[in-house]
């Protein structure tokens, strides 16, 4: 059965340093992965999506993130978080077509 | 392009009664999705429809639930009747058949059953 596991409940960051956000998945075939964001009050937002290609994917607001099939980690970073950036993010994998399986989430706070 | 729309944004009802959600797709996505998330646990998907058709139901808990998507538009979720364990946010999406098929959320419906 797939899964998706995102081992950090809660992140602290300051404002300015780098951030990476952690995902783990289980598949049995070539996934699709994707990280949303959920800021208060907000849906699910898409940051960014891996389909196929470059390992490395540029999405929204400055976030990347890299697929490692080895190590079945799709990661989410950013070189330098904004306080607008505090939001609940969530790794997701599926295939076309059918449904996501998410991990449980990691909520994000922003100190000045 | 309008996105997906859900309402009501807020519901509180009590045990035992019944609540109807509605998802509004964006136009021209024959893809739709429900999901759901219970406090502090993970989005767990519900189920799919394609146009009006249920493709995959696998995700409903049980027999309370009831989904429709009439003339493969618009999509309701009936709970009936609620129990507390229902509680939660409930996360619509759509996606359009052959564009990469990547799901775009609305607001979410938060339901809490007292």
């Amino acid at each position: 059965a797939q899964s998706v596991t995102q081992p950090d409940i809660h992140i602290t960051v300051s404002e300015g340093a780098s951030l990476e956000l952690r995902c783990n998945y289980s598949y049995g075939a070539t996934p699709y992965l994707f990280w949303y964001v959920q800021s208060p009050g907000q849906g699910l937002q898409l940051l960014l999506k891996y389909f196929s290609g470059d390992t490395l994917v540029q999405g929204i607001k400055g976030f990347e993130a890299e697929f490692k099939r080895s190590q079945s980690s799709f990661n989410l970073r950013k070189p330098s978080v904004h306080w607008s950036d505090a939001a609940e993010y969530f790794c997701a994998v599926g295939q076309v077509g059918e449904k996501l399986t998410f991990g449980t989430g990691t909520r994000l706070t922003i100190i000045p | 392009e309008a996105g997906v729309t859900q309402f009501p944004s807020h519901s509180v009802i009590e045990k035992g009664q019944t609540v109807t959600l509605r998802c509004d797709p964006i136009s021209g996505h024959d893809n739709l999705y429900w999901y759901r998330r219970v406090m502090g646990k993970e989005i767990k998907f519900l189920l799919h429809f394609v146009k009006e058709s249920k493709q995959d139901e696998s995700g409903m808990p049980n027999n309370r639930f009831l989904a429709e998507r009439t003339g493969g538009t618009y999509s309701t979720l009936k709970v009936q009747p609620a129990e507390l364990e229902d509680s939660g946010v409930y996360f619509c999406a759509s996606s359009q058949v052959g564009m990469g098929e990547t799901q775009y959320f609305g607001p979410g419906t938060r339901l809490l059953v007292l």
